[in-house]
């Protein structure tokens, strides 16, 4: 089956820095990758997702790119700030309604 | 807005006990998940289900049933709970496997067994 691993399992930046977080899979025949954002005690929420037809999207200060033939994706997040420290997960599946299996998470940390 | 409902926030039980988790969602959503979330192994799926009286095994069905006689409704059984269960369980929909979109998650339920 669909294997996640995200690197690194925690990240700190300066607020104002930009953010940047890896996420590998194994399944090629995956072709959706979404973000979530988990807040402290709070539900994951979905921030940004991707599908194998585009290299890149971006969302304000976020964007996700994809490497289809590399099989890894990666989350940015530009002009960080502490409203951005969270728990990101990414995940994939073989279609938006398929199974998705998921990345153990990633702790990120802004330093105002 | 999609709304997904868990029943409890904080749940308590003991070893052996048969514990009823409950998700409801309000959007005519197809597609129901369970999940545990366990600190550093991520959220791992239990059991899906795409339709009324359909259920899947996820990656960790053992200790856990499942039950979906109503489409808005999609409950997690644990047969006899034991402290291994302990968990953060999520429960998530989506709208049909035809369509592009993505999974809602509730709120979630901290169980603790004793």
């Amino acid at each position: 089956g669909e294997n996640v691993e995200q690197h690194p399992s925690t990240l700190s930046v300066q607020e104002g820095d930009s953010a940047v977080i890896k996420c590998t899979y194994s399944d090629s025949a995956s072709n959706y990758f979404p973000w979530y954002k988990q807040e402290l005690g709070k539900r994951p929420q979905l921030i940004i997702d991707i599908r194998s037809n585009v290299g890149e999207k971006k969302d304000q200060r976020i964007a996700v790119t994809l490497n289809k033939t590399a099989k890894h994706f990666s989350l940015h997040i530009t002009e960080t700030q502490p409203e951005d420290s969270a728990v990101y997960f990414c995940a994939a599946s073989r279609g938006a309604n398929s199974k998705l299996t998921f990345g153990k998470g990633i702790t990120l940390s802004v330093r105002p | 807005d999609v709304k997904v409902t868990q029943s409890s926030r904080y749940l308590v039980k003991r070893t052996g006990e048969k514990v009823f988790l409950e998700c409801v969602q309000d959007m005519d959503h197809e597609n129901m998940f369970w999940y545990r979330q366990d600190p550093g192994l991520g959220l791992r799926l239990i059991y899906f289900s795409y339709d009324v009286k359909m259920k899947e095994k996820g990656d960790i069905p053992e200790g856990y049933s499942v039950s979906r006689e109503k489409k808005e409704r999609f409950s997690l059984i644990l047969e006899s709970a034991s402290t291994n269960q302990t968990s953060m369980y999520l429960c998530a929909s989506s709208f049909d496997r035809a369509s592009d979109q993505p999974q809602h998650f509730g709120d979630g339920t901290r169980l603790s067994i004793l």
